[in-house]
């Protein structure tokens, strides 16, 4: 069964503090994505990965892929009370369709 | 460009009754997709439409059902509706093509009661 698991679920760090969320998964795929989700709101779409190795950055945050350990980072650098949300990774299993299984959700509080 | 829309964006039903949801692409994206979230089982895949054809379907039972239109708009239809369905529904589209590549737009969602 494909599994896409995110650690940690929930974290609360202190703003200008760096941290790691983590976005394991159980099947062979080169596509990831990384959303933000503010409570009561819908998604909004951070990053999109699509090769080994492939890493990209948007102000404070930065998403990487490494295919072969199947393993997808999100990091937050110097944290604000801003990035407060929900993340979610998704894996984009069946080539030529969307068909995105999501990750658990890492609830991320940032406290001033 | 408007962004996704959906429409109802809050509806209560009871139990067995029948419900439709609707989603609106961006104009010129072609996928649809449909997803139901719960705090219990997190974000799931309903299933994806391209050029009015279900391309991909998740496990869900049969009374989860849907249909896209030649102007890419696409409904979803729960019938016999259970405690369960209580959910949060959200529509994302794709202007990738049939390569699928790229990234999906989620509309606001449709929050589902039953009671």
């Amino acid at each position: 069964e494909l599994k896409v698991e995110q650690n940690p679920l929930f974290l609360s760090m202190q703003e200008g503090k760096n941290y790691t969320i983590y976005c394991n998964y159980s099947t062979t795929s080169d596509r990831l994505y990384w959303y933000r989700q503010d409570p009561g709101k819908s998604l909004e779409s951070l990053f999109v990965l699509l090769s080994n190795g492939a890493v990209k950055q948007e102000g404070r945050l930065m998403a990487s892929l490494d295919t072969k350990a199947r393993l997808s980072t999100l990091h937050i650098t110097a944290a604000v009370h801003d990035l407060s949300a929900t993340y979610f990774c998704a894996v984009d299993i069946e080539p030529g369709t969307y068909k995105y299984i999501f990750g658990t959700g890492t609830r991320l509080k940032v406290l001033a | 460009k408007a962004g996704v829309t959906q429409t109802p964006r809050y509806l209560i039903k009871t139990r067995g009754q029948q419900v439709t949801l609707s989603c609106s692409p961006i104009s010129g994206h072609r996928s649809v997709s449909w997803y139901q979230q719960t705090p219990g089982q997190g974000l799931q895949f309903l299933f994806e439409y391209f050029s009015e054809t279900q391309r991909n379907k998740g496990n869900f039972p049969g009374r989860f059902s849907g249909r896209q239109f030649s102007n890419s708009r696409s409904e979803m239809n729960v019938s016999t509706l259970e405690l369960g369905d209580s959910a949060l529904y959200l529509c994302a589209s794709s202007s990738a093509g049939a390569g699928g590549i790229g990234e999906q737009y989620f509309g606001p969602g449709t929050r589902l009661t039953v009671t």
